[in-house]
C-alpha cells in the first residue's frame, strides 16, 4: 500500500523552529518528486515546496522562501522541512503529497496523487 | 506566478443535480491541471489530472475538460458523498498555485 505518514508538528513559539517528516512506503521513492501543502485555518490549499526525486532540485513558495528546507534521505525514504523564523501566519495542517509522474527533470506534472494524513503545526506565544 | 482563479467560492445543490465549478488560469498551462477533493478532517484527493483524466477510484460521474487558460470540474449528479471543498491546481510551473477553492454543500 502506498502510503505517506507525517509527524513532528506541534506547538512552537514565534521565531522558533519545528521540523516536519514525511515517511514514505509502497512506491520507489526515488522516481518521485515530493511535496509539502497547507491549509491554514479557514483558509484554503498552499502550496509550499517540492523537491525532485533526485534531491538535487527544490522550489519554495515566496512565502516561505529563506525560512523553509524541504529535504530528503534515500536511505530511509523520508521527505523532511525544516521550518526557521515562525511566524503566526504559519500556523496550518502540513501535508506530505507525492507527483504522480515519475520525475523525469523537468517542471511538468499530473498532480499530486497520495497525500499524508497531515501534520498540525501551530505558531503561538 | 501563475494565478488560479476558481469559481463560485461557494455552492449549495440537491442530489441528482449538475454542478460545474470554473478554474481560469491567469497565462496558458496547456492540460497541466488538477483537481483536488478536500473533506474537513481527511487529506485532500486528486480526483483529475492532466485536465480530464480521472483519478483511479473515482466515480465517473466526474468528469473535466478545459485546455489553455479555461477548465471545468463537473460533477453529472451530485451525491451526498461529493460535500466538500473542490481545488484546481497548476502543474505547469514552479511554484505550483491553487485556485482558492469551492465550498460545495448538498441542500
Amino acid at each position: 500500500e502506498v502510503q505517506l505518514v507525517e509527524s513532528g508538528g506541534g506547538l512552537v513559539q514565534p521565531g522558533g523552529s519545528l521540523r516536519l517528516s514525511c515517511a514514505a512506503s509502497g512506491f520507489t521513492f526515488n522516481n518521485f518528486a515530493m511535496s509539502w501543502v497547507r491549509q491554514a485555518p479557514g483558509r484554503g490549499l498552499e502550496w509550499v515546496s517540492t523537491i525532485s526525486g533526485s534531491g538535487r532540485t527544490a522550489y519554495y513558495a515566496a512565502s516561505v522562501k529563506g525560512r523553509f528546507t524541504i529535504s530528503r534521505d534515500s536511505s530511509k525514504d523520508t521527505v523532511s522541512l525544516q521550518m526557521n523564523s515562525l511566524r503566526d501566519d504559519d500556523t496550518a495542517v502540513f501535508y506530505c503529497t507525492k507527483a504522480k509522474r515519475l520525475w523525469v527533470g523537468d517542471l511538468l506534472d499530473y498532480g499530486m496523487d497520495v497525500w499524508g494524513q497531515g501534520t498540525t503545526v501551530t505558531v503561538s506565544s | 506566478d501563475i494565478q488560479m482563479a476558481q469559481s463560485p467560492s461557494s455552492l449549495s445543490a440537491s442530489v441528482g443535480d449538475r454542478v460545474t465549478i470554473t478554474c481560469r488560469a491567469s497565462r496558458g498551462i496547456s492540460d497541466y491541471l488538477s483537481w483536488y477533493q478536500h473533506k474537513p478532517g481527511k487529506a485532500p484527493s486528486l480526483l483529475i489530472y492532466s485536465a480530464s483524466t480521472l483519478q483511479a477510484g473515482v466515480p465517473s460521474r466526474f468528469s473535466g475538460s478545459g485546455s489553455g487558460t479555461d477548465f471545468t470540474l463537473t460533477i453529472s449528479s451530485l451525491q451526498p458523498d461529493d460535500f466538500g471543498s473542490y481545488y484546481c491546481q497548476q502543474d505547469y510551473t514552479m511554484p505550483r498555485t491553487f485556485g482558492q477553492g469551492t465550498k460545495v454543500e448538498i441542500k
